[in-house]
């Protein structure tokens, strides 16, 4: 059974700061990785999708790598804003289904 | 495109009742998806469907009932609401390109409390 974590929980950091977050998964045969965010109270949005095949995806101020073979992903955020302030969540899909099975997700604040 | 739709967006139920959480998506999506997210947790899969018809168990099924009659919706039935069942519910859709580029989009949620 695939297992997804993310640690630390939660992280602050002051404005500007750039900085990495971490996913972790048990089963190397995965379809892709998914990074999304989640603000209170809200639905999830995707920011980044890796295809099994590929290391990485950028996206803006945003950079996501995928090492199956280490069962690790991250997400790295540059120059960090007061508005990224939210839960990022990383989720391991596996097969034509496209199930996805996500971690807990990491709870970000950005200080002005 | 309105995307994803869910509703309603919070209910109180109480503990023996029924309710249908709806979900619609406008995006000619074939698959979708129910999860569930309790505090601090990340989302588990409830059911799924692959297309109008077809629906399949996810990790965490009991207590719930699905149907696929069309492409666009994807209701979630609960037949006796117990306390455990307090969670926030999120649809979401995909393409099923098998490709590994399917990216799922999610509705806003429906919050839902069991007393």
């Amino acid at each position: 059974k695939q297992e997804v974590t993310q640690i630390p929980a939660a992280l602050s950091v002051p404005e500007g700061e750039n900085l990495v977050l971490n996913c972790s998964f048990t089963d190397s045969a995965i379809y892709n990785l998914q990074w999304f965010r989640q603000d209170p109270g809200k639905g999830l949005t995707s920011l980044l999708l890796i295809q099994s095949s590929q290391r990485e995806q950028t996206s803006g101020r945003l950079n996501a790598s995928l090492d199956k073979s280490s069962g690790r992903s991250t997400l790295y955020i540059a120059a960090s804003q007061p508005g990224d302030s939210a839960t990022y969540l990383c989720a391991v899909g596996a097969g034509a289904n496209s199930k996805l099975t996500f971690g807990k997700g990491i709870t970000l604040s950005v200080r002005p | 495109n309105a995307g994803v739709t869910q509703t309603p967006k919070f209910r109180i139920l109480k503990i023996g009742q029924s309710m249908t959480l709806q979900c619609t998506q406008d995006m000619n999506h074939n698959y979708m998806y129910w999860y569930r997210q309790d505090p601090g947790m990340g989302l588990k899969l409830i059911y799924y469907s692959v297309g109008a018809g077809i629906t399949d168990k996810g990790e965490v099924p009991n207590g719930y009932n699905v149907s696929r009659s069309t492409t666009e919706d994807f209701p979630l039935r609960l037949e006796l609401a117990a306390p455990s069942q307090t969670s926030v519910y999120f649809c979401a859709s995909s393409f099923g390109t098998l490709t590994g580029w399917e990216t799922q989009y999610f509705g806003p949620g429906t919050r839902l409390l069991v007393l």
